[in-house]
């Protein structure tokens, strides 16, 4: 049972904008806030946005991460084929005193 | 640039011990706390352990807390995972990762089969 909830999977149109969401409570997501990271098959995860919702250097523009009380949410505009990918949302969790990791939504661009 | 080499992932029988590493180059390795964090084949992340800057605090997932011990030598760059009483749930790629307000670098991962 991860401890961030995400949907399993999202499928949108070439060009079309994602939501992808996390949702957590007020140990993690809520206080902590949530980083975001995509993992394409077969390779490593790579850091989308940080926990305060940055961007690391190179991120493309199209891609940004904001957070409503403990859900988190990613968006992503102008759907590309390489934007096919596994994201998943991360936190700390301050009653676990431990990192946490949604199940992972798989995106589909169709 | 920045890099985070795994090494050390093999096949073990259940039960047994593995002591997998972690080599960092491109950054200061002694400044910054570093992360385990695992993968089970066609499953999500599964974060593992995590080691302060200066080694004194560690944390652990309570899938492997008495089991794995997560240690670095910042004289010579590298982070360690010592796997004991391995399980068939362990199986699965192991990733360090580099702790920059999120797990901001990652390594390529090193596969861990638990199999008799």
């Amino acid at each position: 049972q991860p401890g961030l909830t995400q949907p399993p999977s999202v499928s949108k149109g070439l060009r079309q904008t994602a939501t992808l969401t996390c949702t957590g409570n007020s140990n993690n997501v809520g206080n902590q806030g949530a980083a975001w990271l995509q993992q394409h098959q077969g390779h490593p995860p790579k850091l989308l946005s940080d926990r305060n919702n940055n961007r690391p250097s190179g991120i493309s523009e199209r891609l940004s991460a904001s957070r409503s009380g403990n859900a988190a949410s990613l968006t992503i505009t102008g759907l590309q084929p390489e934007d096919e990918a596994d994201y998943y949302c991360s936190a700390w969790d301050t009653s676990l005193s431990a990192w946490v990791f949604g199940g992972g939504t798989k995106l589909t661009v169709l | 640039q920045v890099q985070l080499v795994e090494s050390g992932g093999t096949v073990v029988q259940p039960g047994g011990s593995l002591g997998l590493s972690c080599a960092v180059s491109g950054f200061t390795f002694r400044d910054y706390a570093m992360h385990w964090v695992r993968q089970a084949p066609g499953k999500g992340l599964e974060w593992v352990s995590f080691i302060s800057y200066h080694g004194r605090h560690k944390l652990y997932a309570d899938s492997v807390k008495g089991r794995f011990t997560i240690s670095r030598d910042n004289s010579k760059n590298t982070l360690s995972l010592q796997m004991n009483s391995l399980r068939l749930e362990d199986m699965g790629v192991y990733y360090c990762a580099k702790e920059g307000n999120a797990f901001d670098i990652w390594g390529q991962g090193t596969m861990v089969t638990v199999s008799s």
